[in-house]
């Protein structure tokens, strides 16, 4: 079953440096989600793109924040200057189209020190 | 104010029993209703899906339950086993997530 996939599985920064999470939704899907996870908190909605351009996004999502779909088959998120605060599970979803089925990445694991 | 909340927080059930989860929203209007399950460090995974005009969504012993009126939503879960452990949550336009319940089941 086609999956989606996100690198690297972990990540160690120092505050202040930038960070690029890559996620390869499944092929064919049009709808693309940035999502993170506070250790032992709820999932939190960052994102969602769709046509090459942010459709929504959070409070959360703000300047030291971006995505980019660089070509046909990468979706990524880039922290620009990382806080301590960002430390979490950052996972990557696409969706075919419409209400359907939406699959998760298994998540990359952000620590910044 | 959280507009997605889940109850119980955790629940611990036996091995072959069933067991309804609750979900509550504000969120209105809205498009979709989406159960996960979440075992721990893992993403979650899609149990059942339902638009705003749904009222009932099996996957196979899962049933989610939808009640515009009432904002409420459950699943239900049926002849539990030990691999349904795992957190499971209530997802909103796909935007807005319940803290989740926590499922422990035993032998």
């Amino acid at each position: 079953e086609p999956e989606v996939t996100q690198t690297p599985s972990h990540q160690v920064t120092q505050m202040g440096q930038e960070v690029i999470l890559r996620c390869v939704p499944i092929s064919n899907h049009l709808y693309f989600y940035w999502y993170r996870q506070i250790l032992g908190q709820k999932v939190e909605f960052l994102v969602s793109f769709y046509n090459n351009e942010i459709s929504e996004k959070s409070e959360i999502f703000d300047d030291q924040f971006s995505v980019e779909r660089p070509d046909g088959s990468n979706f990524t998120l880039k922290i620009r200057s990382t806080k301590l605060e960002d430390s979490a599970m950052y996972f990557c979803a696409s969706i075919a189209f419409g209400i359907q089925t939406q699959y998760f990445g298994p998540g990359t694991r952000l620590l910044v020190l | 104010k959280n507009q997605v909340e889940q109850s119980p927080q955790s629940l611990i059930i036996l091995e072959g029993k069933n067991c309804t989860l609750q979900c509550n929203y504000t969120v209105s209007p809205f498009s979709n209703l989406r159960w996960y399950k979440q075992d721990t460090g893992r993403g979650p995974v899609s149990l059942t899906i339902m638009t705003f005009s749904e009222n009932t969504k099996s996957n196979g012993r899962y049933t989610a339950t939808l009640d515009a009126d009432t904002k409420q939503s459950s699943l239900h879960i049926t002849a539990s086993q030990l691999s349904d452990s795992a957190s499971y949550i209530c997802v909103v336009d796909d935007m807005r997530f319940g803290a989740g319940t926590r499922l422990t089941v035993k032998p």
